[in-house]
């Protein structure tokens, strides 16, 4: 297995919601990564989970929570999101931390 | 920390024309650059990537090269075809760096007028 996937493909939840994203990898790498991106613009990186220590971005809000069940899963827990969070949520692997990183299709998140 | 800019933030080219784009990054222990392609509504993929002991990297039409002493790197595409249009992000990191991410340049778009 070669790739990044990512469930739901689409999600529109209202601001009092509680949802969550998921991210799986079978190709044994050992650092996992969330990322959001608005239109025209790169990936911000959220969170890093690798060497089974989690790295946050300071600036990422609370309403943001990452969990990691295991070595192949990287999930991102939604709540109390708000309208300016609503954008493509993309998902990366790689081998080790700062190598290359395999992106999944996203999750594109619509908050009302 | 490091920071990288590229250049230019839109592309137009006609097709079957050459299309470069440009990127400077600030930290000079960087030593791994890739570059990812995204298309409109898609995933970003690794097209090419090059790493800082060596200059230049050809994958068919799409080339790679890296200054390492004015720290700047550029993606070459040659004979550019309409599938060619997205958006083109570069990126640098340190290998080997446990603690260190790769950082993105703000992207181009890449139009293929026909």
């Amino acid at each position: 297995d070669t790739e990044v996937t990512q469930t739901p493909k689409h999600l529109v939840m209202g601001m009092t919601n509680k949802k969550s994203l998921k991210c799986e990898q079978h190709m044994g790498h050992r650092a996992m990564y969330w990322y959001k991106q608005k239109a025209k613009k790169p990936p911000e990186l959220m969170f890093v989970y690798s060497y089974e220590k989690l790295s946050i971005n300071e600036s990422v809000p609370s309403r943001f929570s990452p969990e990691c069940p295991n070595s192949s899963l990287l999930n991102l827990h939604l709540h109390a999101l708000q309208p300016e969070d609503s954008a493509l949520y993309l998902c990366a692997s790689s081998r080790y931390r700062a190598e290359t990183q395999y992106f999944g299709p996203g999750t594109r998140l619509l908050v009302l | 920390g490091e920071n990288v800019e590229q250049h230019p933030s839109t592309l137009s080219v006609q097709e079957g024309d050459s299309a470069v784009i440009k990127c400077t990054y600030s930290d000079s222990a960087s030593n791994y650059f890739p570059w990812y392609k995204q298309e409109l509504g898609k995933r970003p993929q690794l097209i090419i990537d090059i790493r800082s002991n060596v200059g230049e990297k050809k994958d068919q039409r799409i080339a790679v090269t890296l200054n390492k002493t004015a720290k700047h790197f550029s993606l070459h595409i040659t004979e550019t075809q309409p599938e060619d249009s997205a958006v083109y992000f570069c990126a640098a990191s340190i290998l080997g760096n446990r603690d260190d991410k790769i950082i993105f340049g703000k992207g181009t778009r890449l139009h293929i007028l026909p």
